[in-house]
């Protein structure tokens, strides 16, 4: 069964760092995309980027360049999100999701993480 | 890249049938046969309901159908349950290096 876990919810304060992780599993890790998905408080979901774990291929969404890095480690079937300096504007669910194919759409979703950032 | 069109909202009656447009370009919902649609519950993750423009995945009623014409895609539900009341976002590949768009959303309420 495929699975994609991740980790659980975090309070930050603005200016620090963040590393959320979503762990595959049920299928071959490095032979397809994750991509990292945002619902910010009551809106729709935002397509940031996506990675190939084989070959640490990345790419973002013109938004989130920047903003995000989106990494992986494939020696333990994880992804990465992560931001050096949040902001408040940054609170949000973050979701991960597998891509079928080439990434042409999304076929198995991580449960979402939820991050609150606030002073 | 922008994102696909959608309805803010839609609502129906039990037992009625209602359509979610999406709305793309040539370099989207036009250009390629990759169309999915997601069904969110308040608080949960997203689920497949759709891929591919018009298959369900196991376990997907059949009451959920899908279909494209042009650079627009729609979802339809027959036989409204009061358990479909949720959020509906399509999504499709796109030519852009990030490879998938999504729509804004459609809010369906049960009446």
């Amino acid at each position: 069964e495929v699975q994609l876990v991740q980790s659980g919810a975090e309070v930050k304060k603005p200016g620090e760092s963040l590393k959320i992780s979503c762990k595959g599993s049920g299928y071959r890790f490095t032979n397809f995309w994750i991509g990292w998905v945002r619902q910010m408080p009551g809106k729709g979901l935002e397509w940031m980027g996506i990675i190939y774990p084989g070959d640490s291929d990345t790419r973002y969404s013109p938004s989130f360049q920047g903003q995000v890095t989106i990494s992986a480690d494939k020696s333990i079937s994880t992804a990465y999100l992560q931001w050096s300096s949040l902001k408040a504007s940054d609170t949000a669910i973050y979701y991960c999701a597998r891509c079928g194919g080439d990434c042409y759409e999304v076929d198995y979703w991580g449960q979402g993480t939820l991050v609150t950032v606030s002073s | 890249q922008s994102a696909l069109t959608q309805p803010a909202s839609v609502s129906g009656s039990p037992g009625q049938s209602i359509t979610i447009s999406c709305t793309g370009t040539s370099s989207d919902v036009g250009g390629y046969n990759y169309v999915s649609w997601y069904q969110q519950h308040p608080g949960k993750a997203p689920k497949v309901m759709i891929y591919d423009v018009s298959n369900r995945p196991s376990g997907v009623s059949n009451r959920f159908s899908g279909s494209k014409s042009g650079n627009t895609a729609s979802l339809t539900i027959s036989g409204l349950q009061a358990e479909d009341e949720a959020d509906y976002y399509c999504s499709s590949y796109t030519s852009s290096s990030t490879h998938v768009v999504f729509g804004g959303g459609t809010k369906l309420t049960v009446l």
